[in-house]
């Protein structure tokens, strides 16, 4: 079976602009979680869909937004780009949601905004 | 508030050594994951647990959850520089519906 994929893998944009990032998960796999990664915070999660539906959301800006098709890949989208949105932005995907079964990461997009 | 409490943050041995970290809670689990994450990559997932007091083995790393499964460790004989890496728990928090990541450990194996 094929790993997650992310594209694209590198991105390098400005403050203001904004970014769209792709996702393809599992075959399979129904749900999409985006996390956001920095050296000071960690891992942060963004959001989880699920069959097309957001489920879960965590404490972004409005800026930061998602969506998933029928085929279950999913795109996140970041609007206004700061300074501070660079960043590695991971995928993960799972048959199930909400956490009831193993997360499995996509490579990642290094995004970096100048 | 950070559910999964991760030690230590940083480890740098001499190749042979041995090492363990701890992943620790106050919240029960329902599973606990624990991924190796290299610069500018993706987590790997390690290995899954699910149940208390399971003990798992990959090769030269050793899992254990806790009995109570708010806890867990990952204990690695004869580190090799390969093992380099950050280390990553991970878990679904009972009643919760989104996965919690810990702090995680940076370890660095010198050749």
């Amino acid at each position: 079976k094929a790993g997650v994929t992310q594209t694209p893998r590198y991105l390098i944009k400005t403050r203001g602009q904004q970014v769209t990032l792709s996702c393809s998960p599992i075959s399979g796999h129904r749900s999409v979680s985006w996390y956001q990664q920095t050296p000071g915070q960690g891992l942060q999660f963004l959001f989880e869909y699920f069959s097309e539906t957001q489920r879960n959301k965590g404490n972004f800006p409005g800026r930061f937004s998602g969506r998933q098709f029928s085929n279950s890949r999913s795109e996140m989208n970041v609007s206004t780009l700061e300074l501070g949105d660079s960043a590695l932005y991971l995928c993960a995907s799972s048959s199930l949601a909400g956490g009831s079964d193993t997360q499995y990461f996509g490579p990642g997009t290094r995004l970096t905004v100048l | 508030t950070q559910l999964l409490e991760q030690s230590p943050q940083f480890l740098s041995i001499q190749e042979g050594e041995n090492l363990t970290v701890y992943c620790n809670s106050s919240s029960v689990f329902s599973s606990l994951q624990w991924y190796r994450q290299e610069p500018g990559e993706g987590p790997v997932l390690l290995v899954t647990v699910v149940t208390g007091g399971e003990v798992k083995k990959l090769k030269r790393l050793t899992f254990q959850f806790g009995d109570a499964r708010k806890d867990s460790s990952l204990h690695i004989t004869a580190a090799q520089p390969g093992d380099t890496g950050l280390y990553l728990c991970a878990g679904a928090v009972v009643g919760y519906q989104k996965v919690t990541f810990g702090t995680g450990t940076k370890l660095q194996v010198i050749p």
